[in-house]
């Protein structure tokens, strides 16, 4: 168990909703970071927040949006799904915003009908 | 930049014989590197990581990694594979004096084990 915790672990919705990917950090991490997988594209950082601030976004679409909270939880927002959407969800924290491990979650599986 | 190949996609071996996973790197900064396995529908599980102390590392599962900075390499080895390290494997860097914080992921290597 890597202590980071992320719900729900299955998703199944429809083309064009909108879904909400929650992530807890393990205790005392400040970073959070989302990473989407899928098999044609392998593993895609999205973005990476520290202490409630956005820190570095990657290939994130404007449909997303993410945001960490005072208790450092962080939410991923997917909107206007799109089938190619589908794909496992991670996100990892870190201790502090530029060195040390990542410590990942199981993810969080989206599948778009 | 940073930047990290991981030189085969796909490794095949047979249980018992040895393992050895490659990856170089990139980086203007002294790095810290990593390796994360992953194995299928589950997260990525923290190998092993080099932080700039000892040079030969030892991670969970049997398995090493060393850094050599002349040959900007850190290849994954492990003296003999199970049939449970049949997964996907990742090589990471990062340095801690780059303001991003990135952790720059190689495209991972597929390691299958034959019985």
């Amino acid at each position: 168990d890597s202590g980071v915790t992320q719900t729900p672990k299955h998703l199944i919705t429809a083309t064009g909703q909108r879904v909400t990917l929650r992530c807890s950090p393990r205790s005392g991490d400040l970073s959070v970071y989302w990473y989407q997988q899928s098999l044609d594209q392998g593993l895609q950082f999205l973005i990476h927040y520290y202490n409630g601030e956005e820190r570095a976004k990657g290939n994130i679409l404007e449909r997303f949006s993410a945001q960490q909270f005072p208790d450092l939880h962080s939410e991923l927002n997917l909107s206007s799904l799109e089938l190619g959407d589908s794909a496992l969800y991670f996100c990892a924290s870190r201790r502090s915003g530029f060195e040390g491990e990542a410590f990942f979650g199981q993810g969080t599986r989206l599948t778009v009908v | 930049a940073q930047s990290v190949t991981q030189l085969d996609s796909h490794v095949s071996v047979s249980e018992g014989t040895p393992v050895l996973l490659r990856c170089n790197y990139s980086s203007s900064y002294s790095p810290s590197l990593f390796w994360y396995v992953q194995h299928p529908n589950k997260g990525l599980q923290l190998l092993l990581k080099y932080t700039s102390a000892a040079t030969l590392v030892k991670g969970i599962n049997g398995f090493e990694a060393e850094f050599k900075k002349s040959e900007t390499s850190f290849h994954l080895t492990k003296p003999s594979a199970h049939m449970s390290d049949a997964a996907e494997y990742f090589c990471v860097v990062t340095h801690g004096s780059s303001n991003t914080g990135k952790l720059i992921f190689g495209q991972g290597t597929t390691l299958q084990v034959k019985p």
